[in-house]
């Protein structure tokens, strides 16, 4: 199993709202990821989980915050977003040798409005 | 600080023909090097790495790429470009050593897209 499944894949919702994006990987990776990626753009990355902890926040908003119960599962919670938050967000996992590759989730698509 | 160079943005070719997208990279010490792609509304797929060893790496889809350390280069090849190559493809970068937990440095992409 080599798949990031990442749920859901489109979300609308408005600035006032609360939402929840997830992500769920069995590959035993222990170094978790979520990105931001604009239209024709790179991934920006938001956050790093190493072993479930987390180890790197980009200076990302506090309306998005990360969460990793589990070595499995890692979740986004965001709340009072800007219609500029809305982009395609990535999940992704890797081993934590140097040289391993990320395994990337589809996405999801947000849109603020 | 590393840093990655994709410097076309767009590259077009003929089915049947090879293509080559390239990439430079900028490290302290020596790199591990990724190439993904993204299809439209999609993640990004792995298609392959240079970790250390043989400067000529294959990978997914008939793809290959050669690692240039005197021209810090990673460009990506194929002999024979399909139609459904048509992606935008992402160079990345990690210095070595490091641990997974260390990010990837992205290029900005470029946009390749074959004629049939």
């Amino acid at each position: 199993d080599t798949e990031v499944t990442q749920t859901p894949k489109h979300l609308v919702m408005g600035m006032t709202n609360k939402k929840s994006l997830k992500c769920e990987q069995h590959m035993g990776h222990r170094a978790m990821y979520w990105y931001k990626q604009k239209a024709k753009k790179p991934p920006e990355l938001m956050f790093v989980y190493s072993y479930e902890k987390l180890s790197i926040n980009e200076s990302v908003p506090s309306r998005f915050s990360p969460e990793c119960p589990n070595s499995s599962l890692l979740n986004l919670h965001l709340h009072a977003l800007q219609p500029e938050d809305s982009a395609l967000y990535l999940c992704a996992s890797s081993q934590e040798r140097g040289g391993a590759e990320a395994f990337f989730g589809q996405g999801t698509r947000l849109t603020v409005v | 600080a590393q840093s990655v160079a994709q410097p076309e943005d767009q590259v077009n070719v003929a089915e049947g023909n090879p293509l080559t997208v390239k990439c430079t990279y900028s490290v302290s010490g020596n790199p591990y090097l990724f190439w993904y792609v993204q299809y439209p509304n999609r993640g990004l797929q792995f298609l392959l790495k240079y970790i250390t060893g043989d400067n000529l790496v294959k990978g997914s889809y008939g793809f290959e790429a050669e690692f240039n350390k005197s021209q810090t280069s990673f460009h990506l090849k194929k002999p024979s470009a399909l139609v459904s190559d048509s992606a935008l493809y992402f160079c990345a970068v990690r210095a070595a050593p490091s641990s997974g937990n260390t990010p990837l440095v992205f290029g900005k992409g470029t946009r390749l897209s074959v004629i049939a």
